[in-house]
């Protein structure tokens, strides 16, 4: 079955450092999509990153990039230069065929604090 | 701003009654998903509707139900309503149509949903 894992419930981070948020992934569909969105206070889910299991490269997004690691099935967000506005919580997800259906399927998020 | 829309925003109601999602998807896009989000079950899939017609089912109760009317607008209909219902109600929405993992899913802002 598909599975998001996501190890960090919380993070603490200086404002201007980068962070990376962990995410890890297991499905048996070679072709399948991972990715992150950002919910802060207010309750939103924002689309942040996508990476595609056939993207050779990793994909990049202004200050947010995604450390794809296909063979130890890590996908992995890395927050540049963070700021106040990051503080929130943070979902990993991810997309396969299997069985035909087109959902996501969602870790249980890290919330990431930024400290100024 | 998603472009995705949910009204209302908030809704408290009691046990026992019915109530009436709505959504309207981003233009262009065919597909509408509703998902749960929950303290104790995290995000969750409800259901999936491409132009009009049911394409997948998730973790949805019989006492709920859904429809995608001909404007592609789509109603998440709640029923005989319990405590444990309370949860934000999001729904998406992608292009659609293609079975691909690239299809990324915008969310609305979510319906909360507390049931007294």
């Amino acid at each position: 079955a598909q599975k998001i894992t996501q190890t960090q419930p919380g993070m603490f981070v200086q404002e201007k450092e980068a962070v990376t948020l962990d995410c890890t992934y297991d499905t048996s569909d070679p072709s399948y999509g991972l990715f992150w969105y950002k919910q802060p206070s207010s309750g939103e889910m924002i689309f942040l990153i996508y990476q595609g299991s056939y993207d050779q490269q990793n994909a990049t997004e202004g200050r947010y990039s995604l450390n794809f690691q296909k063979a130890r099935k890590s996908a992995n967000l890395v927050i540049s230069a963070s700021q106040l506005g990051d503080s929130a919580m943070y979902f990993c997800a991810m997309r396969d065929l299997i069985g035909g259906n087109e959902k996501l399927t969602f870790g249980t998020g890290t919330r990431l604090t930024i400290i100024p | 701003d998603s472009g995705v829309t949910q009204t209302p925003k908030h809704l408290i109601t009691a046990t026992g009654q019915r109530v009436t999602l709505r959504c309207s998807p981003r233009s262009g896009d065919l597909s509408v998903y509703w998902y749960q989000q929950s303290l104790d079950q995290g995000l969750q899939f409800l259901i999936h509707y491409y132009n009009g017609e049911e394409r997948a089912k998730g973790n949805i109760l019989e006492r709920f139900s859904a429809q995608q009317f001909p404007d592609l607008h789509s109603e998440l209909n709640l029923s005989s309503l319990e405590l444990g219902d309370s949860a934000l109600y999001f729904c998406a929405s992608s292009v659609g149509g293609r079975r691909v993992s690239t299809d990324t899913q915008y969310f609305g802002p979510g319906t909360r949903l507390t049931v007294l």
